[in-house]
């Protein structure tokens, strides 16, 4: 399963665009990037995925570099409420999701 | 907005002692998924459940773990002897079909504490 590495941390202003990076260089063609988020000890939020082409929902945007070997998860306008730590995930070849330890975003007034 | 829900929230249990927590996954989904996390640590997989069995486990479900879904809509994990260690939040998760490729839908989490 592929693996993926993300900063530790990151700081936003808020209603700035939080941008968050994360390389993938050993995705398989078929994998598919993930990206979920968990506040304090809540549940992982899903929040967008993509495969090839960039992404965009009501929550955020996904860029996937051509070569797939990386993307960002951009927020265009962070509030305090999006402080998190953000998971960015290759599923894993039987379907189960394996997280790293994610990119803790504080996004401050 | 349907979602999966888990009972209880909190379960504060004596070491040795059988604990069930429970989980109702989105009502048409079919893939169901119990993670847990230690506190502090990653969320770690433990096991995957499909047409009432398991597809996948990982190395911590071991024999004091085991999975069912008794009623069609109740999933639920036993562990039959608490340790210590199993201490951690315990997360549910569903997703409609296919595995590698629909999303998974998580639960609010069960904190379980073992004395």
């Amino acid at each position: 399963d592929a693996k993926t590495t993300q900063p530790t941390s990151m700081d936003c202003a808020e209603g700035r665009a939080a941008n968050l990076p994360c390389n993938h260089s050993t995705i398989s063609g078929n994998e598919y990037v993930y990206w979920y988020r968990q506040i304090h000890s809540q549940g992982p939020q899903y929040i967008i995925h993509g495969l090839k082409n960039n992404e965009t929902n009501e929550m955020a945007s996904l860029i996937i570099t051509e070569d797939r070997k990386s993307s960002t998860l951009i927020l265009p306008h962070a509030t305090l409420r999006d402080t998190a730590v953000y998971y960015c995930i290759v599923r894993g070849s039987q379907g189960n999701l394996i997280f790293g330890k994610g990119t803790k975003l504080s996004v401050k007034p | 907005e349907p979602e999966v829900t888990q009972t209880p929230s909190h379960q504060v249990t004596q070491m040795g002692q059988e604990v069930i927590l429970r989980c109702v996954p989105i009502s048409n989904h079919l893939y169901f998924y119990w993670y847990r996390q230690i506190l502090g640590q990653k969320v770690e997989f433990l096991v995957s459940f499909y047409n009432n069995e398991i597809s996948e486990k990982s190395e911590i479900f071991d024999d004091q773990f085991s999975v069912e879904r008794p009623d069609g809509s109740n999933f639920t994990l036993k562990i039959r002897s608490t340790k210590l260690e199993d201490s951690a939040m315990y997360f549910c998760a569903s997703t409609a079909s296919g595995p590698t490729q629909e999303t998974q839908y998580f639960g609010p989490g069960t904190r379980l504490l073992v004395l």
